[in-house]
């Protein structure tokens, strides 16, 4: 089945840098790829995702870069704020109906950010 | 616009006792799933119901069961409950497996077992 590994499991910044969490995922079926931000006590949530068809997706401050060839996927957030401090999850899954594996996603381990102000 | 909804949102059981995490969504979703949390291990499958009457075993499924109720209701039921199973429950929901979109999730249930 997929597994997906993710990359550094903490990760602590000042205000304004950079943040980046890197996933690798070993099915080279996968072709849907999101990511989740979960807040203490909630759930998680969908915050952007990338399709095997394209390289890079950018939302306002955060972007995800995607490999397949190197089965590699990326979450970039800039000018990182408070709010940013969060776990976040990355993801994989194969297409439905795709023999020799699941397609319900599979997550990776997460990354807790902490932005310190 | 409740979206999922999870209860109890805190339980502490004993050893042995038996227990009901209820869950229930109001977006229509066709598939309906059960994650577990626990520190350093992310987010992994229990079980999940693709659509109304059916469920699957994920990859942690053993000392637990479920029920798809109705289209709107996934339960998950702990028979005797081990300290293993201490964690937090998440349940999920989506339009249906053949979607490539988003999860939707509860806020999750805490469950101490002693």
């Amino acid at each position: 089945g997929e597994n997906v590994e993710q990359h550094p499991s903490t990760l602590s910044v000042q205000e304004g840098d950079s943040a980046v969490i890197k996933c690798t995922y070993s099915d080279s079926a996968s072709n849907y790829f999101p990511w989740y931000k979960q807040e203490l006590g909630k759930g998680p949530q969908l915050i952007i995702d990338i399709r095997s068809n394209v390289g890079e997706k950018k939302d306002q401050r955060i972007a995800v870069t995607l490999n397949k060839t190197a089965k590699h996927f990326s979450l970039h957030i800039t000018e990182t704020q408070p709010e940013d401090s969060a776990v976040y999850f990355c993801a994989a899954r194969r297409p439905f109906r795709t023999s020799g594996g699941s397609y319900i996603p599979t997550f990776g381990r997460g990354t807790s950010l902490i932005v310190h102000p | 616009n409740a979206g999922v909804t999870q209860t109890p949102k805190f339980q502490v059981l004993k050893t042995g006792q038996s227990m009901t995490l209820q869950c229930a969504q109001d977006m229509n979703h066709n598939s309906m799933y059960w994650y577990r949390q626990d520190p350093g291990m992310g987010l992994r499958l229990i079980y999940y119901s693709a659509s109304e009457g059916t469920t699957d075993k994920g990859e942690v499924p053993n000392g637990y069961n479920v029920s798809r109720l109705n289209k709107r209701e996934f339960s998950l039921r702990l028979e005797s409950a081990a300290p293993s199973q201490t964690s937090v429950y998440f349940c999920a929901s989506a339009p249906g497996l053949q979607n490539t979109g988003e999860l939707f999730f509860g806020e999750g249930s805490r469950l101490t077992v002693l």
